[in-house]
C-alpha cells in the first residue's frame, strides 16, 4: 500500500488477556521499528528490524512483550497478561534506510481495563 | 549514545508571531537530524530532516530548522504561527551508533492563541 498500515485502530482488552497488534509497512522499506506513545511520556522505542539483522530489542519494557517480523514484512507485536500501564498509543514506523527518516502509521490505541 | 532535549513540553504563541521551538542533541558523531509533527487524533508526519549539507533545512507549513553544530542544536521556527499549526512537535536524532534508531525528545506542544 502506499502507507504503513497498523490494525487494529483501537483494541480494548481486560487486564490479564493477551493482544497482537500488526504493522504492515510500506513496500520495500527494510527498516520497521515499534514505539509507545502515552500520555506525557512521549515517544518510547522497543524494538527495531532492519533487514536480516538481529532486531534490537532493547527497548522492550518486559519480557511479555515480544515482536516478530516475517519475511521481511508484516510485523506482529504481541504483549501477553496485559496489564493497565500497557494502555498506550503503539506506533509502527518503515524507512527504506533509517538516515531518511520514518513513515509511521496511525497507531494502535489499546486500553487495558 | 545519542539524546534529543526539547525545552518546554509546552509552548503558546499568539497568531501572527514567530514560532520558537528548542531542540539539543548530544551525539558522538555527525548527527541527522529530524522534526516530527503531530496534529490532534493524528499520526506523526515528518515535518523536515537535516543529514548533510545545507545547514538551514526548510521543511512543510513553512517551517524550517538550522543545525548549529557549535550549539548541538537544532531549533525549529516559522515566521509567522497560524491557528493550523498547534499540534505537538517532536525533534529526534537518528542514531548512528546503533544502526540509525531515532531517538525521540519528549516533545512540545505548540498552542497558538488567537
Amino acid at each position: 500500500g502506499a502507507g504503513v498500515s497498523q490494525s487494529p485502530s483501537n483494541k480494548v482488552t481486560e487486564k490479564g488477556k493477551d493482544v497482537e497488534l500488526r504493522c504492515d509497512p510500506i513496500s520495500g522499506h527494510t527498516a520497521l521499528y515499534w514505539y509507545r506513545q502515552s500520555l506525557g511520556q512521549g515517544l518510547e522505542f522497543l524494538i527495531y528490524f532492519q533487514g536480516n539483522s538481529a532486531p534490537d530489542k532493547s527497548g522492550l519494557p518486559s519480557d511479555r512483550f515480544s515482536a516478530e517480523r516475517t519475511g521481511g514484512s508484516v510485523s506482529t507485536l504481541t504483549i501477553q497478561r496485559t496489564q493497565q500501564e500497557d494502555s498506550a498509543v503503539y506506533l509502527c514506523a518503515s524507512s527504506p534506510q533509517g538516515t531518511y527518516g520514518y513513515t509511521f502509521g496511525s497507531g494502535t490505541r489499546l486500553t487495558v481495563v | 549514545a545519542q539524546s534529543v532535549t526539547q525545552l518546554g513540553s509546552h509552548v503558546s504563541v499568539s497568531e501572527g508571531a514567530l514560532v520558537l521551538l528548542r531542540c539539543n542533541y548530544s551525539s558522538s558523531v555527525p548527527p541527522y537530524l529530524f522534526w516530527y509533527v503531530q496534529y490532534p487524533n493524528q499520526g506523526l508526519q515528518l515535518l523536515l530532516k537535516y543529514t548533510t549539507g545545507a545547514t538551514l533545512v526548510k521543511g512543510i507549513n513553512g517551517f524550517e530548522a538550522e543545525f548549529k553544530k557549535s550549539e548541538t542544536s537544532f531549533h525549529l521556527t516559522k515566521p509567522s504561527a497560524h491557528m493550523s499549526d498547534a499540534a505537538e512537535y517532536f525533534c529526534a536524532v537518528s542514531d548512528r551508533e546503533r544502526d540509525d534508531k531515532i531517538i525521540f525528545g519528549k516533545g512540545t506542544r505548540l498552542h497558538i492563541l488567537p
